[in-house]
């Protein structure tokens, strides 16, 4: 079945950096469009970045652009984000999220990052 | 930016029908996608563009546009269905979520 496992998440101080990985199982990685869409306490969804199948096509919110980069490794079914900068508005769960045609159809557990 | 307008919440009594709506401008010519989530889980997708309802998922949830809105209904609601229900669009390369709806069963 299909599985998306996050790690890397952690403390923090603002300021500082993180990267974060997800591992991707039971599809064919290559052949989907992957995101990261974060989740800050008791808040709501907020789409963060999404990477085309090859990598060749990128896109970033506003909100992590300049300071997010996202970026995959299909030899090895692995989604990444690297996080610099980090301000307490950052602390959130992070989920590895599969993309297919328009909408979002297999999500990870997550994993919390705390920026204090 | 692009906004999508939710209710914060909704209540519904058990075995009636809850409805929640997602506002957008031009939202008619956009695919709307809805997400259940369920306190301490990830969202799961539970209709994908507009009105498809992936398997698995019940035949209580059925989604409908209508002009500048898009609507999720819930039949015959069962305490399960409690969670928080979000919309979806895509807008300039951009996903964009509604902030949520609180379902409440009672």
């Amino acid at each position: 079945q299909v599985q998306l496992v996050e790690s890397g998440g952690g403390l923090v101080k603002p300021g500082g950096s993180l990267r974060l990985s997800c591992a991707a199982s039971g599809f064919s990685f290559n052949d989907y469009y992957m995101n990261w869409i974060r989740q800050a306490p008791g808040k709501g969804l907020e789409w963060i970045s999404y990477i085309s199948s090859t990598g060749s096509t990128i896109y970033y919110a506003n909100s992590v652009k300049g300071r997010f980069t996202i970026s995959r490794d299909n030899s090895k079914n692995s989604l990444y984000l690297q996080m610099s900068s980090l301000t307490v508005e950052d602390t959130a769960v992070y989920y590895c999220v599969r993309g297919y045609r328009y909408y979002f159809d297999q999500w990870g557990q997550g994993t919390l990052v705390s920026v204090s | 930016s692009y906004e999508l307008t939710q209710p914060g919440a909704v209540s519904v009594a058990p075995g009636q029908t809850a409805r929640i709506t997602c506002g957008g401008d031009n939202i008619g010519i956009k695919n709307v996608h809805w997400y259940q989530q369920k306190p301490g889980q990830a969202p799961v997708l539970v209709i994908y563009r507009d009105t498809n309802r992936p398997s698995g998922i019940p035949e209580r949830f059925s989604g409908s546009k209508s002009g500048n809105t898009a609507t999720l209904t819930i039949s015959t609601a069962q305490a399960g269905d409690e969670a928080a229900y979000y919309c979806h669009v895509w807008d300039s390369s951009t996903a964009v979520f509604g902030a949520g709806t609180e379902v409440t069963v009672l």
